[in-house]
C-alpha cells in the first residue's frame, strides 16, 4: 500500500483558505489520490480525487506537482462548518485504499 | 436513496460472544469493505470484496470473518467477540472497473462495545 503523510492537525479561522499538504513519495504510476472529510460520529465523505496537475470543484481544489510525490488540499474561505478530519488517499489498482490519521482542521470564528 | 445502510447503529457484546454487523447498498456497486475507527485513529482495512463471490484481507482481518454471496449485501462476522474489537465501524461501496479507485460511499456506522 502507498503510503501518504499529513500534518496531524492545523488551525484556521473563518474566511482564510485553508491548504494541506499530503505526502506520498512511493505513489504508483497508475494511482488516484483521494481525499475524503469526516465529520464526529459520521462515515468519511468524498471531496476531491485527481491524477496530476489541478483538479477543482465546488468544494475544494487539488494541486498535485509534475512529480507526483505530493499533492496539496486547498478549502477556500473556510467556515466553522469546515472543521473535520481530512485523509489523503493514494489508490490502489485493487481497491485496497489506506487511510491514515487524517488532519484535524479547526477553524475558528 | 438509502445508499450504504448499515445495521445495527449499536451493539454491546460481551467477551466470546458472536455477532453480525449488516452493510447492504443499492448502488450496484462491485467493491465493497469494512473499516474499524479506533478513538483518535484513522480507519483501518479488516476485509474487502471485488464483487460477489470475491472477498480478500485487508491491514486487520483477524477475528474477522466476511461473505459476498450478493452484489448487494457484504457482512461482517465476530465469531468470538474480544475487548480489543471495540470500535466503530464503517461500510463502504464503491465503483469499480476503469477507474482504480473512483468514489466510496460511507455507511453512517455501528458502534460495537465489548464487555
Amino acid at each position: 500500500l502507498a503510503k501518504t503523510t499529513q500534518p496531524i492537525s492545523m488551525d484556521s479561522y473563518e474566511g482564510q483558505e485553508v491548504n494541506i499538504t499530503c505526502s506520498h513519495n512511493n505513489i504508483a504510476t497508475n494511482d488516484y489520490i483521494t481525499w475524503y472529510q469526516q465529520f464526529p460520529s459520521q462515515g468519511p465523505r468524498f471531496i476531491i480525487q485527481g491524477y496530476k496537475t489541478k483538479v477543482t470543484n465546488e468544494v475544494a481544489s487539488l494541486f498535485i506537482p509534475a512529480d507526483r510525490k505530493s499533492s496539496t488540499l486547498s478549502l477556500p474561505r473556510v467556515s466553522l462548518s469546515d472543521t473535520a478530519v481530512y485523509y489523503c488517499l493514494v489508490g490502489e489498482s485493487d481497491y485496497k485504499l489506506s487511510f491514515g490519521a487524517g488532519t484535524t482542521v479547526t477553524v475558528r470564528a | 436513496n438509502a445508499g450504504v445502510t448499515q445495521t445495527p447503529k449499536f451493539q454491546v457484546l460481551k467477551t466470546g460472544q458472536s455477532m453480525t454487523l449488516q452493510c447492504a447498498q443499492d448502488m450496484n456497486h462491485e467493491y465493497m469493505s469494512w473499516y474499524r475507527q479506533d478513538p483518535g485513529m484513522g480507519l483501518r482495512l479488516i476485509h474487502y470484496s471485488v464483487g460477489a463471490g470475491i472477498t480478500d484481507q485487508g491491514e486487520v482481518p483477524n477475528g474477522y470473518n466476511v461473505s459476498r454471496s450478493t452484489t448487494e449485501d457484504f457482512p461482517l462476522r465476530l465469531l468470538s467477540a474480544a475487548p480489543s474489537q471495540t470500535s466503530v465501524y464503517f461500510c463502504a461501496s464503491g465503483g469499480a472497473g476503469e477507474s482504480n479507485t473512483g468514489e466510496l460511499f460511507f455507511g453512517e456506522g455501528s458502534r460495537l462495545t465489548v464487555l
